[in-house]
């Protein structure tokens, strides 16, 4: 079993609003990682966890915080995002942080 | 810097036209080249990794190989069923233990029954 959860599917939040993304595995993965595509663009890194441990920060902005509560959950943390940041948010996890990574089906995120 | 293009862009072939995609790359050290299929708003799907020059995969209709400086993803008598945009990957050491991936732009793939 490969699968990676992701909740919400699709998620319309204002510039205000402070929500959530979630991300779930039960494959015994110990890295974790936070990807978001535009539109018609490859998928770019934002956040990686090994071991429970954020690892890699690819400068993302500090409207988003990401989180790891155990080695099967990442959370993505939202407050004041804005317009442009409109994307598929993307979660992956591997075995090892040396190791493929499968990826969720995504939260279809739209600011207003 | 470590760069990854993929080629063509976007792809039309008609329903058991084979053809293939390119993925070249240059990086600093290659930790393995991954394929992934990517349908529209969903999750990108694992399809393969390649580690070492003159490596070869299979499944179904799809075949990837890998040289020193890219790699193919071949695909043969493809069905509707294939059209997706697929994706190239390599993942590079980038310090402190930790590896990350770096995508190509993707190739659109549209067969046409």
């Amino acid at each position: 079993d490969t699968e990676v959860t992701q909740t919400p599917k699709h998620l319309v939040m204002g510039m205000t609003n402070k929500k959530s993304l979630k991300c779930e595995q039960h494959m015994g993965h110990r890295a974790m990682y936070w990807y978001k595509q535009k539109a018609k663009k490859p998928p770019e890194l934002m956040f990686v966890y090994s071991y429970e441990k954020l690892s890699i920060n690819e400068s993302v902005p500090s409207r988003f915080s990401p989180e790891c509560p155990n080695s099967s959950l990442l959370n993505l943390h939202l407050h004041a995002l804005q317009p442009e940041d409109s994307a598929l948010y993307l979660c992956a996890s591997s075995q090892e942080n040396t190791d493929t990574q499968y990826f969720g089906p995504g939260t279809r995120l739209t600011v207003l | 810097e470590d760069q990854v293009t993929q080629s063509p862009e976007a792809l039309r072939l008609q329903e058991g036209e084979s053809s293939s995609l390119n993925c070249s790359y240059t990086v600093s050290g290659l930790r393995g080249l991954f394929w992934y299929r990517q349908d529209p708003g969903k999750g990108p799907e694992f399809l393969f990794t390649l580690y070492s020059a003159g490596e070869e995969k299979e499944k179904e209709r799809l075949k990837a190989t890998l040289t020193k400086k890219e790699s193919f993803l071949h695909i043969t008598a493809p069905k509707p069923e294939d059209s997706a945009t697929y994706l190239c990957a390599v993942r590079t050491y980038s310090g402190a233990g930790s590896y990350q991936l770096t995508f190509g732009k993707g190739t659109k793939l549209s067969v046409i029954p």
